[in-house]
């Protein structure tokens, strides 16, 4: 069964510093990843997704992620924070159900990052 | 951004009673989802609709009923609310359910059962 951890229920950088926020999947088939963000009182937006096109996939504002097999990792990194990108941040995986050709997200429990002016 | 309404966004309501949330679409996209987010434990599936009167169980369905008589529309329903049911609704979406699809979140609805 496909599952999802992220590292760290809360983290804070400085505005300007790197953005590194951690996810770990475990899937029995070839993954389907994403990360989404969520705006205070508002619902989850995609930043990226990754499907086997890269490795590296290129998100909006700035974000980016790398798909590490080796490590079953899938973590999210921005080179320089802004005060704007402070909100939470969930890392997800396509799990499949009946018939295997159509999936349900699993999500983890979700990052909430603050960043400090 | 996705076309998608829930309503209402947001409810106090007392034990007991029974709760009908609604999202409303207009991607005509054939799967709907109803997540519900609570701290600490990120979003976990309650139901999940692959096309007009299909639906189907998710993660943590006891409790919740839904239907799906059209398209655009997706009704989760409490039947007899309790307070473990507090929590924020969201409803989401996907053209074709595929495992490469991304969903599209609505803005959430925020229920407090007294």
């Amino acid at each position: 069964a496909q599952s999802v951890t992220q590292l760290g229920s809360h983290v804070s950088v400085s505005e300007g510093a790197l953005v590194l926020l951690r996810c770990n999947y475990s899937s029995s088939v070839p993954p389907y990843l994403f990360w989404y963000v969520q705006y205070p009182n508002q619902g989850l937006q995609l930043l990226l997704k990754y499907t086997s096109a890269a490795t590296l996939v290129k998100g909006i504002n700035g974000f980016e992620a790398e798909f590490k097999k080796s490590e079953t990792s899938f973590h999210l990194t921005k080179p320089s924070a802004h005060m704007s990108d402070a909100a939470e941040y969930f890392c997800a995986v396509s799990a499949e159900n009946y018939g295997g050709s159509q999936g349900n997200l699993i999500f983890g429990k979700g990052t909430k990052l603050s960043v400090k002016p | 951004d996705a076309g998608i309404t829930q309503s209402p966004r947001h409810k106090v309501t007392e034990t007991g009673t029974p709760v009908t949330l609604r999202c409303h679409q207009t991607e005509n996209h054939r799967y709907m989802y109803w997540y519900r987010q609570d701290p600490g434990h990120g979003l976990r599936l309650i139901h999940y609709s692959y096309g007009v009167k299909d639906t189907d169980k998710g993660e943590v369905s006891d409790g919740y009923s839904v239907s799906r008589s059209k398209t655009e529309d997706f009704l989760l329903t409490l039947e007899s609310a309790t307070s473990s049911q507090t929590s924020v609704y969201f409803c989401a979406i996907s053209e074709t359910g595929g495992l490469s699809q991304p969903q599209h979140f609505g803005d959430g609805t925020r229920l407090s059962i007294l």
